[in-house]
């Protein structure tokens, strides 16, 4: 069964911490994502990745930053967390092309 | 900007009713997806649509891509409680990677 895993399915960090959070494929898809989930603002993309070490910004990468040292790993970085962070944190990855988003279950952050 | 606009926002029905979920844009996109998510889950995909007019069913699920590609309805026959959950469309932007997602209708089927 094809998998998308998040670390942590709940988080909660303080004003000004680094966050990581993690998300690995278990299907050798080429593509990942990153999106973040606020209520009535659907699914806002943060970055996405097309190859190892390759990334390119989405629509909001401000206060984000990302790495693929792997090709089945793809990680989120808050380099100073702050409380307008806070959201559901969502992974997802793809076949290379225009193929389906497979998602993970997602990351709930607070940030205090 | 490319914009998906959903509507209803919520929407709170009996067993057994019909209903119907719009996904609009002012942008014309190459395909267009429909998801579902369950609470705690991230979303799955239901359907695909590519072709303008294009119709395509799933169970008591109807999916419609507009002629003209801008926009998609779902509507749902008989609904049942199993049906409840956050619905998301997604469109494909600008022939690159970048899925663009509709602001969601949250739809809960009363038994």
């Amino acid at each position: 069964d094809v998998k998308v895993t998040q670390s942590s399915r709940y988080l909660v960090k303080r004003t000004g911490e680094k966050v990581f959070l993690e998300c690995v494929q278990d299907m050798d898809h080429e593509n990942m994502f990153w999106y973040r989930q606020d209520p009535g603002l659907g699914l806002r993309l943060i970055y996405f990745s097309y190859d190892v070490k390759m990334k390119e910004k989405g629509d909001i990468p401000e206060g984000y930053s990302v790495s693929r040292e792997k090709k089945e790993r793809f990680s989120l970085i808050l380099e100073s967390a702050s409380t307008n962070q806070t959201s559901m944190y969502l992974c997802a990855s793809s076949r290379q092309g225009r193929e389906k988003l497979f998602f993970g279950s997602g990351t709930q952050l607070s940030v205090l | 900007t490319q914009l998906l606009e959903q509507s209803p926002q919520f929407l709170s029905i009996q067993e057994g009713e019909n209903l119907t979920v719009y996904c609009n844009s002012s942008s014309v996109f190459s395909s267009l997806q429909w998801y579902r998510q369950e609470p705690g889950e991230g979303p799955v995909l239901l359907v695909t649509v590519v072709t303008g007019g294009e119709v395509k069913k799933l169970k008591r699920l109807t999916f419609q891509f507009g002629d003209a590609r801008k926009d998609s309805s779902l509507h749902i026959t008989a609904a049942q409680p199993g049906d409840t959950g956050l619905y998301l469309c997604a469109g494909d932007g600008s022939g690159t990677y970048k899925y663009i997602f509709g602001t969601g209708t949250r739809l809960k089927v009363l038994a």
